[in-house]
């Protein structure tokens, strides 16, 4: 069983539309939370870190769950420049050695 | 700023041979991290080194893979001699501090090709 499981994509969705990612982590042990947003054939870059009580910037909202060891990402009024594929992301305070899921591919369609 | 540099942006080599990927952390970050996907699967953790110290090697594939970071600024990855299944892309990231609450930021990978 893969440590960080992602929804399978590709999700396409019309300009304007709310889009939801849902991941799951396996080791309790996991200390630190992000999504990372990677574009095609690019590095992944930091959306946002995911914290207990919920977080936003802007657009995007982000909600971890430790007792389910859930992580979700909300994305309202998608935007042409949102399609990229979405990595959800676990770390380990101790070294900072990061586990990535397989990613979801968003695909914003005019 | 400058960010993480890496070179080559692209490499292909035939099965057996030898090849030498090369990381330029930002200025000033101790932590240097190697990350690789290969075709179809997620981006896996290689090896984290603190300064020239490495921290973490756990991720490394086999003994055919050899990291090094002389002088604890930039780090080569090694892989000699190259297999089929080496072939993906190689991420290099660096943070300023240990830990996964300090952001790692990612370089713009490697592309290496073993025909």
């Amino acid at each position: 069983r893969k440590e960080v499981e992602q929804d399978p994509g590709p999700f396409n969705v019309p300009e304007g539309a709310t889009v939801a990612f849902n991941c799951t982590y396996s080791n309790s042990a996991s200390q630190s939370f992000f999504w990372y947003r990677q574009d095609c054939r690019k590095e992944p870059k930091l959306l946002m870190s995911v914290y207990s009580s919920g977080n936003e910037d802007g657009r995007f909202t982000a909600q971890l769950n430790r007792a389910s060891q859930y992580i979700s990402l909300l994305i309202r009024d998608s935007k042409l420049s949102d399609s990229a594929t979405y990595l959800c992301v676990v770390g380990y305070n101790q070294g900072g050695k990061l586990i990535f899921g397989q990613g979801t591919e968003l695909s914003v369609k005019p | 700023e400058a960010g993480v540099t890496q070179f080559p942006s692209h490499s292909v080599i035939e099965k057996g041979q030898t090849v030498t990927l090369r990381c330029d952390p930002i200025s000033g970050h101790d932590n240097l991290y190697w990350y690789r996907r290969v075709m179809g699967k997620e981006i896996k953790f290689l090896l984290h080194f603190v300064k020239e110290s490495k921290q973490d090697e756990s991720g490394m594939p086999n003994n055919r893979f050899l990291a090094e970071r002389t002088g604890g600024t930039y780090s080569t990855l090694k892989v000699q001699p190259a297999e089929l299944e080496d072939s993906g892309v190689y991420f290099c990231a660096s943070s300023q501090s240990p830990g996964a609450t300090d952001t790692q930021y990612f370089g713009p990978g490697t592309r290496l090709t073993v025909l």
